[in-house]
C-alpha cells in the first residue's frame, strides 16, 4: 500500500514561513489534501487537491505538489497557527483507498 | 447547517463490542460516501473504514478487517460502525467524516468531520 511520509515536527517563529512536506513515491502524480488539527479538536480541511483552498480558509496556507514530495506553506505564520497537519491522499489501486501522512506538529515559536 | 454528531463511545474490556453511531443533518446524506477515521492518543489520523453512498461498497483497514462492520441508515440520516473483538489497540477517538462530492462525482478527500467519540479499551 502507498505510504506518506511527514516529519514530526516542524517549528517556525511568528511572521515567517512554514513549510511541512509530505513525501511519497511520484506523489506529484497524485491530488494530495491536507488536513489541520488543533488540540482537542476535529480535523479541518485547509487545502484539496494539491492546491485549492476550501472557503473559509486564510490565503495565507497555500500548497503544491512535484516529483515525491507536496507541501504545505503556512505565510506570516501566527501563533493561532499552531497545530497537527496531515496529508491524505487517495489509492484507487487499493481496497483500502484513504492514505494519511503520520502527521506533522507545527510550533510556533 | 451541515453537521456531524458522534455517540457511543465508552470504555470497555478487550474482546468485548461497541457500536458507534453519527448522526448527519445539514445535507442529502445518501449522496454522501461516508468514512470512519480514528486517532490513537498521541498518533496520527487512522482510516477505519468506509461505505458507499447507496450502502453497497464497504473497505475497511487491515487492522480492523473482520472485526468491525460499518452501515448506515438513510431513514435514521445516521452511521454506524460496529466494533466487536476490541483490543487494547483500538483505543482512540473516532471520527465519523462525510467524503466530498457534487452531483454524480466523488472527491477523494473528506470535508465536514464529527467532533469525534471516545473509545477507550482496558482492562
Amino acid at each position: 500500500s502507498y505510504v506518506l511520509t511527514q516529519p514530526p515536527s516542524v517549528s517556525v517563529a511568528p511572521g515567517q514561513t512554514a513549510r511541512i512536506t509530505c513525501g511519497g513515491n511520484n506523489i506529484g502524480s497524485r491530488s494530495v489534501h491536507w488536513y489541520q488539527q488543533k488540540p482537542g479538536q476535529a480535523p479541518v480541511l485547509v487545502v484539496y487537491d494539491n492546491t485549492a483552498r476550501p472557503s473559509g480558509i486564510s490565503e495565507r496556507v497555500s500548497g503544491s505538489n512535484s516529483g515525491s514530495t507536496a507541501t504545505l506553506s503556512i505565510s506570516r505564520v501566527e501563533a493561532g497557527d499552531e497545530a497537527d497537519y496531515s496529508c491524505q491522499v487517495w489509492d484507487s489501486n487499493d481496497d483500502r483507498p484513504v492514505v494519511f501522512g503520520g502527521g506533522t506538529r507545527l510550533t510556533v515559536l | 447547517q451541515v453537521r456531524l454528531v458522534e455517540s457511543g463511545g465508552g470504555v470497555v474490556q478487550p474482546g468485548r463490542s461497541l457500536r458507534l453511531s453519527c448522526a448527519a443533518s445539514g445535507f442529502a446524506f445518501t449522496s454522501y460516501p461516508m468514512h470512519w477515521v480514528r486517532q490513537a492518543p498521541g498518533k496520527g489520523l487512522e482510516w477505519v473504514a468506509l461505505m458507499s453512498n447507496d450502502g453497497n461498497y464497504k473497505y475497511y483497514a487491515d487492522t480492523v478487517k473482520g472485526r468491525f462492520t460499518i452501515s448506515r441508515d438513510s431513514s435514521q440520516n445516521t452511521l454506524f460502525l460496529q466494533m466487536n473483538g476490541l483490543r487494547v489497540e483500538d483505543t482512540a477517538v473516532y471520527y465519523c467524516a462525510r467524503q466530498a462530492a457534487t452531483t454524480g462525482y466523488y472527491y477523494n478527500y473528506m470535508d465536514v468531520w464529527g467532533k469525534g467519540t471516545t473509545v477507550t479499551v482496558s482492562s
